[in-house]
């Protein structure tokens, strides 16, 4: 059984402060990582990519892989009251990359 | 671009009604799903369609639902009967299916009762 797994959280930090989202997945042929972000009440939305090692920022965003460890985590930079949603991270099928595999999410909340 | 569209946003049923919701793609996204998420979950497929063909359709009760994609554009997904359980957001999303990444429509919050 593929899976993905992410802290359901709630993860609570103050407005300002780095947070920091984890997701570890059990493919070892996977080649894709996803996360999204899902505000209460909307759909998920693709906020970050990441095809290889390393790190890959994107404004206050940075996603960090790992694949002999088989993790990869979302680090956002000076939260915002606005930040606080759910954080899904998806993995394609190493045998299908059309096929997500998908955490049940990490609940962020961000405090003024 | 225009985003995935789909409709009715919101839908509230009594149960062995059907229902059925209509999804439109991004133009030129070759590969469509949809998807059942329930609180606090992720999201669940139900059937993927690469153009009109139904590639992975495993996760679909089909006693009870149905779906279709015409012309590999436009997707209409029914139920029927609906029954309690079938009470979730229904979401559709498209991909150019190039990376894997996928793009969703707003969602149809079904309602059973």
């Amino acid at each position: 059984q593929k899976e993905v797994e992410q802290n359901s959280g709630p993860l609570s930090v103050p407005e300002g402060a780095i947070a920091s989202l984890n997701c570890t997945y059990s493919d070892r042929g996977s080649q894709s990582f996803f996360w999204y972000r899902q505000y209460s009440g909307k759909s998920p939305e693709l906020i970050m990519s990441i095809y290889s090692n390393g790190d890959k920022e994107d404004g206050r965003f940075t996603a960090q892989l790992n694949k002999a460890s088989q993790y990869v985590s979302l680090l956002i930079r000076d939260s915002q009251p606005s930040d606080s949603a759910t954080y899904l991270c998806a993995v394609p099928n190493a045998g299908n990359n059309r096929k997500l595999i998908w955490g049940l999410g990490t609940s962020l909340a961000v405090n003024p | 671009e225009a985003g995935v569209v789909q409709s009715p946003r919101y839908k509230i049923i009594e149960k062995k009604q059907p229902v059925a919701f209509w999804c439109n793609p991004i133009s030129g996204h070759n590969t469509l799903y949809w998807y059942l998420q329930n609180l606090g979950q992720g999201p669940e497929l139900l059937i993927r369609y690469e153009n009109e063909e139904a590639v992975d359709d495993s996760q679909l009760p089909k006693d009870r639902f149905s779906a279709e994609r015409l012309k590999g554009v436009d997707s209409t997904l029914k139920i029927q009967p609906a029954e309690l359980g079938d009470s979730a957001v229904y979401l559709c999303a498209s991909s150019p299916g190039l990376g894997g990444e996928q793009y969703f429509g707003p969602g149809t919050r079904l309602t059973v009762t």
